[in-house]
């Protein structure tokens, strides 16, 4: 089984500063790990997501996130806040098993001009 | 990229009648939809996935009898809220996985119950 804790339900920053959302996971197995962003009414898009190989990853929008296992933690950054980045942001784990996700309870990003 | 759509975007219905909501995935096919609800501030929690051709897998607490999936093709499914009540009203999002195991999502359904 898997889950995932994001740390902090609401993250406030100033346009400009940097963004940085805390995720850590359990999985029993090798983990799959997603983030992913929700604008309002809207579906999700992915982020970025770790499966195998080098442990910082990518994305769009300028984000990054490193997996570390001995931390259990997948946290995601951006050096400088947009106003755009105003979002809600799931990270979310699954394993090679059955691919199905299990969310974080989402983390609110503000952004101040 | 890929792209998955959802239909309705919003449906409002009263208490007792049924509701269907179709995820389409429109430029692949799916080997395995997943169907999520997502209540007001808060995540998503996974409702069932099915697989094309067989009986979808409903998660723990779901009930299958109401929430019907239906997963006729590789690039359709379908969920039949039944006798929908108020407390049935969210936000329901469908995702798609690939050939290539890559998830991607829908835009959503609300679904409103009066």
């Amino acid at each position: 089984a898997q889950s995932v804790t994001q740390l902090g339900s609401h993250v406030s920053v100033s346009e400009g500063a940097l963004v940085l959302l805390r995720c850590n996971y359990s999985s029993s197995v090798p983990p799959y790990l997603f983030w992913y962003v929700q604008y309002p009414n809207q579906g999700l898009q992915l982020l970025l997501k770790y499966t195998t190989g080098a442990t910082l990853v990518k994305g769009i929008n300028g984000f990054e996130a490193e997996f570390k296992k001995s931390e259990t933690s997948f946290h995601l950054t951006k050096p400088s806040a947009h106003m755009s980045d105003a979002a809600e942001y799931f990270c979310a784990v699954s394993s090679s098993n059955d691919y199905k996700l299990s969310f974080g309870a989402g983390t609110t990003v503000t952004v101040r001009a | 990229g890929a792209v998955v759509s959802q239909h309705p975007s919003w449906v409002i219905c009263k208490s007792g009648t049924s509701v269907k909501i179709e995820c389409r995935s429109l430029d692949f096919q799916a080997t395995t939809m997943f169907w999520y609800r997502q209540f007001p501030k808060q995540s998503l929690m996974l409702m069932a996935t099915s697989n094309e051709g067989s009986k979808a897998t409903y998660e723990q607490g779901v009930e299958k009898d109401k929430f019907l999936i239906n997963h006729a093709s590789l690039t359709l499914s379908t969920l039949t809220v039944t006798s929908a009540h108020p407390e049935d009203s969210s936000f329901y999002i469908c995702s798609a996985r690939s050939y290539y195991h890559e998830q991607y999502f829908g835009p959503g359904t609300r679904l409103t119950v009066t």
